[in-house]
């Protein structure tokens, strides 16, 4: 059981570039998060997903686009990099049914730099 | 904005005190989390707390919950050097929490 997995780990872009970040979870989680971690920040919602096919917008979405095209997976996008997007990005998961709902399950983040 | 704020900010104690660190939110609340960080890791839940409940106990953890005034405490007794970590308080929102900004822990040996 790996929980939830993360990749890639690390990255560097220039700015202008794109990428996607992939989140995998195992645990038949309905719920997918994606969030940002600046110093001094604490974590800020990007999108979250309620299930398979459906996204919605967290606190700070712009910039970032997602896909939920498959329960076990959540991807992030970002089509045109820039440097305020140089943060770690963290996925989370919980289960649809309560209380476990509010119980999220972290991945270990990936750390994006943006030059 | 951010729902949460911890205080301290940062707390450097000797293995073997307590620790407490307090959350402050804005809004009224479902229930409270707190979490666990450890440097370069992903988050870990602790405890959590519902908003008809005012103390609860975890092992070395204690939470309490004043929803007067809107604030919750988290207690770490007889801290080791391995709790050392970032704690970070969480509001549930409609299927989603708001973090605060966190309180980092260092415990000394």
């Amino acid at each position: 059981n790996a929980g939830v997995t993360q990749t890639p780990k690390f990255r560097v872009l220039k700015t202008g570039q794109s990428m996607t970040l992939l989140c995998a979870q195992d645990m038949n989680h309905e719920y997918m998060y994606w969030y940002r971690q600046d110093p001094g920040m604490g974590l800020r919602l990007i999108h979250y997903s309620v299930g398979e096919g459906t996204t919605a917008k967290g606190e700070v979405p712009d910039g970032y686009n997602v896909s939920r095209l498959k329960k076990q997976n959540f991807l992030l996008g970002l089509e045109s990099a820039a440097p305020s997007q140089t943060s770690v990005y963290f996925c989370a998961s919980s289960s649809r049914d309560l209380p476990r709902t509010y119980e999220q399950y972290f991945g270990p983040g990936t750390r994006l730099t943006v030059t | 904005s951010q729902q949460g704020e911890e205080d301290p900010q940062a707390l450097s104690i000797q293995e073997g005190e307590n620790a407490t660190m307090n959350c402050s939110y804005k809004t009224s609340i479902n229930n409270l989390q707190w979490y666990r960080q450890n440097s370069g890791r992903g988050l870990v839940h602790l405890i959590l707390i519902r908003s008809n409940e005012r103390e609860k106990h975890s092992g070395r953890l204690r939470v309490t919950l004043d929803t007067s005034k809107k604030s919750s405490s988290l207690l770490i007794t007889a801290s080791r050097a391995a709790d050392t970590a970032s704690y970070f308080c969480a509001t549930w929102g409609t299927y989603k929490y708001i973090f605060g900004t966190g309180t980092r822990l260092k415990v000394l040996a």
